[in-house]
């Protein structure tokens, strides 16, 4: 089955740096969603990305749906302590099937 | 907008006991919703997809007759686990799809799960 690689697994920075985390697939996705999960709560949609090379910002949080429509990026700047969280990322397929298929996500530790 | 609600955010019960778990889409109408299961530090799991008026279709090694999702309205899917054992205990999430060009899903806050 479709498979989602995302990395790094979890992230110990500093107040003030900025974060880069990616997903990558051997197949190919319609729509490449980014969802922030906090403990106890379910994810909450940052970032949708409909077409191969977009580029798409939300506040500090940057994210691109790759070329090949294989991969994407999510870049947070500047990040403060409530970005703590698990980010994860989503393919969608919705061709004759609607799945969405999810990174095992990357958890983001601000060091104080 | 696209807010997804859901009832109870926890739950504690008896071993043997059933649970009704609701999911309602706030302020938009979603012909489908998904129920997912959540362990601890792990990634989502879908374990159905629920279309209004008909029956869910469940995901490999899901139980139907132990996870039952009734869709019957196109902002309401209950999912009951029925006879629940602790090893059902869980975070419950159920997301609703967006229609029109979006597709995207929207997810609830999520049902925790204890049995006892």
């Amino acid at each position: 089955g479709q498979q989602l690689n995302q990395s790094p697994q979890s992230m110990f920075i500093q107040e003030g740096e900025d974060v880069s985390m990616n997903c990558t697939s051997s197949s190919i996705f319609n729509t490449w969603l980014w969802y922030k999960q906090e403990p106890g709560e379910g994810p909450v949609l940052l970032i949708a990305l409909y077409k191969a090379g977009e580029l798409t910002s939300n506040g500090r949080l940057t994210a691109q749906f790759g070329i090949t429509r294989k991969d994407s990026f999510l870049n947070i700047s500047a990040s403060i302590p409530s970005d703590v969280g698990i980010y994860f990322c989503a393919g969608l397929v919705w061709d004759s099937n609607y799945q969405l298929i999810w990174g095992a996500g990357t958890k983001l530790i601000i060091k104080p | 907008g696209a807010v997804v609600s859901q009832h109870p955010s926890r739950v504690i019960c008896k071993s043997g006991t059933s649970v009704k778990i609701e999911c309602r889409s706030l302020d938009f109408q979603a012909t489908t919703m998904f129920w997912y299961r959540q362990f601890p530090k792990q990634s989502l799991m879908l374990m159905a997809t629920s279309n209004e008026g008909s029956k869910a279709t469940y995901e490999q090694g899901v139980e139907k007759d132990k996870f039952l999702i009734n869709h019957a309205s196109l902002t309401l899917s209950t999912l009951t686990v029925t006879s629940a054992h602790p090893e059902d205990s869980s975070f419950y999430i159920c997301s609703a799809r967006a229609g029109g060009p979006s597709n995207e899903q929207f997810f609830g806050p999520g049902t925790r799960l204890t049995v006892l």
